[in-house]
């Protein structure tokens, strides 16, 4: 079975750009997060997206959204770039909100502000 | 390529021997526990988990211990192998709330031959 799906893998972007990441959670997995990950660092929670409604949000600007689409799919949408945006950005999926089953990661896209 | 955890604390290991990777989680209130590998380039892999109701639990090669009392969670890797070379995190989380995962600051585990 496919593990979570990310794309594209790798994105650079000038400052001020707008960008949209895409993910493709485990099939049967209802649940959605998105995460940055810094280099050096652990990832840091961004957003949760359940049955296609927000359940969640990290301490990040208004400038990053998200949504879930009927068919659990799910695309981050960062505006006005920052060079400190840089960073890995990492989709997980799990079964549910709530249920102690572990989230299953994608290996990320990897975006680039020049 | 590029590595995850260039500045992390590192855990140097000969092969064979055992690994013991410690964590310090935040919230009293957390009650799902869970330790994921990391290696460069790729995304956190799942290694196992433990939920607050319990103290020890283990896998292949794997164990997970839980202290709640001092917030102290540890993953010991038995016989490491080079393959287990990564970045090691271990994340907390409150199933009741927004599901969302706090991750630790990662060990790197080094396998020297």
């Amino acid at each position: 079975d496919a593990g979570v799906t990310q794309s594209p893998t790798h994105l650079i972007k000038t400052r001020g750009q707008q960008v949209t990441l895409r993910c493709s959670p485990i099939s049967g997995h209802k649940s959605v997060s998105w995460y940055q990950q810094v280099l050096g660092q652990g990832p840091q929670f961004i957003f949760q997206y359940y049955e296609k409604e927000e359940r969640g949000r990290g301490n990040f600007p208004d400038r990053f959204s998200a949504r879930q689409f009927p068919n659990y799919s799910s695309e981050l949408n960062v505006n006005a770039l920052l060079l400190g945006d840089s960073a890995l950005y990492l989709c997980a999926s799990s079964l549910g909100q709530g249920v102690n089953q572990p989230q299953h990661f994608g290996d990320g896209t990897r975006l680039s502000i020049l | 390529g590029e590595s995850v955890g260039l500045h992390l604390p590192t855990l140097s290991v000969q092969e064979g021997d055992n690994s013991i990777i410690n964590c310090a989680y935040s919230n009293s209130a957390s009650d799902y526990f869970i330790w994921y590998k990391q290696e460069s380039g790729k995304g956190p892999q799942f290694i196992i988990d433990i939920r607050s109701n319990m103290d020890k639990r283990q896998g292949q090669r794997v164990t997970v211990l839980l202290n709640k009392t001092v917030k102290h969670l540890s993953l010991q890797i038995a016989a490491t192998q080079p393959g287990d070379s990564a970045v090691y995190f271990c994340a907390e989380t409150f199933t009741s709330g927004t599901y969302k995962y706090i991750f630790g600051t990662g060990t790197r585990l080094k396998v020297l031959a």
